[in-house]
């Protein structure tokens, strides 16, 4: 099992411009959570899904969207990156009915310039 | 202010001493979690707690859970080099089927050899 992948691994974007960070999980989990982690401020829930086709906000949504077409994919959109989007951006999954523990992906480093 | 408090906010040991992290919470604890980032990683899960007075160990690493107290600390017996990096504690605090996670600000950890 490759766990929670993660691509990009590093990306500058200029003001304005859009990307998608795109999460994979091959362990059939239905929870994914899309995180970002500044210096000195712990982890920010950005958006979640309980499953295929239902998602949800987190705590700084603006600015993002997501979708979850797939049990096993978790893509987060930035449409207009502002200097405030740079960031690390984590991805995780969880199967409640075996625990809650979150399973992260490397992680994605965002600057926007 | 924050709900998950993690304390110290950083910590510099000499190889071979024992060390503790604390992580408090302000609501009722349904579950703690204590996961270490290396810089530039990802969230690497260590253990979970879930009942008062549980205790779990791995290697030389013992994390406890207060109910009471609302408190989990993490304890290192004879820290090495690779004990360093980033510890976050998150935790569950709904008891009903809300699967997301609050998360402390985390603890740096330098091990000097």
């Amino acid at each position: 099992n490759a766990g929670v992948t993660q691509t990009p691994k590093f990306r500058i974007l200029k003001i304005g411009q859009s990307m998608t960070l795109q999460c994979t999980q091959d362990m059939n989990h239905n929870y994914m959570y899309w995180y970002r982690q500044d210096p000195g401020m712990g982890l920010k829930l950005i958006y979640y899904s309980v499953g295929a086709g239902i998602t949800d906000k987190g705590e700084v949504p603006n600015g993002y969207n997501v979708s979850r077409s797939t049990t096993e994919d978790f893509p987060l959109r930035l449409e207009l990156a502002a200097p405030s989007q740079t960031s690390v951006y984590f991805c995780a999954s969880s199967y409640p009915p075996r625990g809650n523990e979150q399973f992260f992906g490397p992680g994605t480093r965002l600057t926007v310039l | 202010s924050q709900e998950l408090e993690q304390s110290p906010q950083s910590l510099i040991v000499q190889e071979g001493k024992n060390l503790t992290i604390n992580c408090t919470s302000s609501k009722t604890l349904y579950g703690l979690y204590w996961y270490k980032q290396k810089y530039g990683e990802g969230l690497i899960f260590l253990m979970m707690l879930q009942k008062g007075g549980e205790e779990k160990s791995h290697e030389k690493i013992t994390a406890k859970l207060d109910e009471k107290k609302q408190q989990s600390s993490l304890h290192i017996t004879a820290s090495q080099p690779s004990h360093a990096g980033i510890y976050l504690c998150g935790a569950d605090i709904s008891a009903g089927n809300n699967r997301k996670l609050i998360w402390g600000l985390g603890t740096s950890l330098a091990v000097n050899p």
